[in-house]
């Protein structure tokens, strides 16, 4: 059974960088029929893309985040991370990771999500 | 900016039918968008229910289907259950990039 989980500080400062990881187990994240991918939830709102990576290091992002997103892949450790730049309290949000598969655009396993609070 | 339109809210009867859409700004939905519906309860992580269009995942209930109908995405319940209460999401595919619907507060009354 695939399970995704993500890690990282639940506390950032404004104006640092946001940074989660998220584990892969029970499959590899080498394969090649599946993109990886973070999406976040403000408290109380609805669902945004963040954007996804395939096990090369090809990458989509969200174009209202481009600027401050960083997705990046370790295929030997099974894992892959997500950097937000130069955060705010707008960015506060449960932060999840999931899998899309490519041939359908399938996303069906996610991670439980980790609620990260921008606040001095 | 790609913007994805769902209704904010529902009410439906258990045992009732009820269809939420999904429409997108960039004109008529179709097969090509990969349609994705999530249920998310209050807590939980979303839960994956539909993909490309009306595919069900292996633990997707059978009352629940997935359609192209007036140029957008559909999801319909049929025989609704109380423990179908829930926030439910779209998501549309764009060539590499993805968008969300803003949700659709489903009411079992």
């Amino acid at each position: 059974q695939l399970q995704l989980q993500e890690s990282g500080p639940g506390l950032v400062k404004p104006s640092e960088t946001l940074s989660l990881t998220c584990t892969v187990s029970g499959g590899s994240i080498s394969s090649s029929s599946y993109y990886w991918g973070w999406i976040r939830q403000p408290p109380g709102k609805g669902l945004e893309w963040i954007g996804s990576i395939y096990y090369s290091g090809s990458t989509y992002y969200n174009p209202s985040l481009k600027s401050r997103v960083t997705i990046s892949v370790d295929t030997s450790k099974n894992q892959f991370s997500l950097k937000l730049s130069s955060v705010t309290a707008a960015d506060t949000a449960v932060y999840y990771c999931a899998r899309f598969e490519m041939a359908s655009a399938a996303s069906d396993y996610w991670g439980q999500g980790t609620l990260v609070t921008v606040s001095s | 900016q790609t913007v994805v339109t769902q209704e904010p809210s529902l009410t439906v009867s258990p045992g009732g039918t009820v269809t939420l859409t999904c429409a997108s700004s960039t004109g008529a939905v179709t097969s090509g968008y990969y349609p994705n519906w999530f249920q998310q309860k209050p807590g939980q992580a979303p839960r994956a229910l539909i993909y490309s269009t009306s595919n069900k995942h292996s633990w997707t209930p059978a009352r629940f289907s997935g359609s192209l109908l007036g140029g957008k995405a559909a999801l319909t319940l049929s025989g609704v259950q109380p423990e179908d209460e829930a926030e439910y999401y779209c998501l549309l595919y764009y060539g590499g990039a993805r968008v969300f619907g803003g949700g659709t507060k489903l009411t079992v009354l």
